[in-house]
């Protein structure tokens, strides 16, 4: 069955520190990706990868990297995590060249004291 | 880039009655676009995908049209009911295939 998992689901962290989101797909997909997902904002694109050894910047990267070191695994790194980083964080996975849409994980609910 | 609008951010109709959302974007070469629920504390599931045509797909009490000429993409619930109440996003995959742009989302509330 197709899967997107997240981990950790919930994480705290504190401002400064480090922060690793990790991601993992089993459905052979090219693609992947990280949201963010904030109220009056919709999900906005922070990185996207389109194979492995990829990543491409989204819409906001400022303050994230990203590493897709396979095909199966796509992470998103807080080097100097900030308050204004708490956010919800979905990671997707997706097909390049065919009309199947993205599939989601279940989100990773950040939060930066 | 590609850039999606989506309207209204909040929707409130009587359980029976037809509600509309609406998506327009930006990039004429955009082909595959998508629709998805998202209840809360819930993730993305997939509600209906549609493609490069002037077209309409029914789903399960769905109806969505596209129109490229417009560059709109539609979302119509025809009698909508309390399990409808959820958030609701469309999607646009831009041209060179890889990003996907969302729009600000839909609230939706079905009042009994």
């Amino acid at each position: 069955e197709a899967a997107v998992t997240q981990s950790p689901r919930n994480k705290v962290a504190v401002t400064g520190g480090k922060v690793t989101l990790s991601c993992n797909q089993t459905n052979n997909h090219n693609n992947m990706y990280w949201y963010r997902q904030d109220t009056g904002h919709g999900l906005r694109l922070i990185h996207y990868s389109y194979g492995a050894g990829s990543t491409e910047k989204g819409d906001i990267p400022d303050g994230y990297k990203a590493s897709r070191p396979s095909q199966e695994n796509f992470s998103l790194i807080l080097e100097l995590a900030t308050p204004s980083q708490t956010s919800v964080y979905f990671c997707a996975s997706g097909p390049t060249y065919n009309n199947q849409a993205p599939l989601f994980g279940e989100g990773t609910r950040l939060s930066v004291l | 880039g590609e850039q999606v609008e989506q309207r209204p951010p909040h929707l409130s109709v009587r359980e029976g009655d037809s509600a509309v959302i609406t998506c327009t974007y930006t990039d004429p070469n955009s082909y595959y676009f998508f629709w998805y629920k998202q209840e809360p504390g819930a993730s993305l599931q997939l509600l209906m995908k549609v493609f490069s045509s002037t077209e309409i797909n029914e789903g399960q009490g769905f109806t969505v049209l596209l129109n490229k000429k417009d560059k709109r993409l539609s979302l119509n619930l025809t009698a909508a009911h309390p399990g409808d109440s959820a958030a609701y996003f469309c999607a646009v995959r831009d041209t060179n295939a890889y990003k996907v742009i969302f729009g600000k989302g839909t609230h939706l509330h079905v009042l009994p």
